[in-house]
């Protein structure tokens, strides 16, 4: 167990809708990163945030976005979905007290299914 | 932006024996950071073992170690004494030192098969 939770654990839903997702990173940790895992292109940087604000984008579509709130906890938000989006989401936080330290712990991920 | 290819889509060792799992990476960057990463059928992604690329030793976690060449940006990992618990897909990532982006770039991953 890594420390990092993520729910729900599973979310089927149809296309065009909007969802959700949660996260909550380990005691003390201030960065969270959303990652995306899917068949076609493996696993993807998504975003991250540092302390409430946004530190990095990576491969986020603009139908995504995210934000960290003051107890830290994080939500992706992914609206118009498409079948494509299907996938499983990771959220992983990281220490980041130290400059240059970069280990992150994953979370267990949330599987989205657009049918 | 970063790169990260791991050329073995699957690999396959015998209980007990030693398998070494490759990645290469391109970064301009002087100053980085290098993880295997092991998901196994649960899909949770493990930590396995992280180098500092200003360190020259490489990094060792009990069965676990990794041949890292810097000049070459090659960043192998070497299981010794395989277990069926190693099987499982293994995956190479980068980090920078956090001048830019800091989300990890991932490889496409090594299927690691353990034969009994």
């Amino acid at each position: 167990d890594s420390g990092v939770t993520q729910t729900p654990k599973h979310l089927i839903t149809a296309t065009g809708q909007r969802v959700t997702l949660r996260c909550s990173p380990r005691s003390g940790d201030l960065s969270v990163y959303w990652y995306q895992q899917s068949l076609d292109q493996g696993l993807q940087f998504l975003i991250q945030y540092y302390n409430g604000e946004e530190r990095a984008k990576g491969n986020i579509l603009e139908r995504f976005s995210a934000q960290q709130f003051p107890d830290l906890h994080s939500e992706l938000n992914l609206s118009s979905l498409e079948l494509g989006d299907s996938a499983l989401y990771f959220c992983a936080s990281s220490p980041r007290g130290v400059w240059g330290y970069n280990e992150q712990f994953f979370g267990p991920g949330t599987r989205l299914t657009v049918l | 932006a970063q790169t990260v290819t791991q050329s073995q889509p699957e690999m396959s060792v015998q209980e007990a024996e030693t398998v070494t799992l490759s990645c290469t990476y391109d970064t301009s960057e002087s100053d980085y950071y290098l993880f295997w990463y092991k998901q196994p059928p649960s899909r949770q992604m493990i930590l396995v073992i992280r180098q500092e690329a200003y360190k020259q030793q490489n990094a060792t976690e009990n069965r676990f170690s990794v041949n890292f060449q810097k000049a070459a940006k090659s960043f192998s990992l070497k299981i010794s004494d395989s277990q069926l618990g190693d099987a499982a897909m293994y995956f190479c990532a980068y980090g920078g030192s956090g001048g830019g982006a800091d989300g990890l770039t991932f490889g496409k991953g090594t299927h690691l098969i353990i034969q009994p």
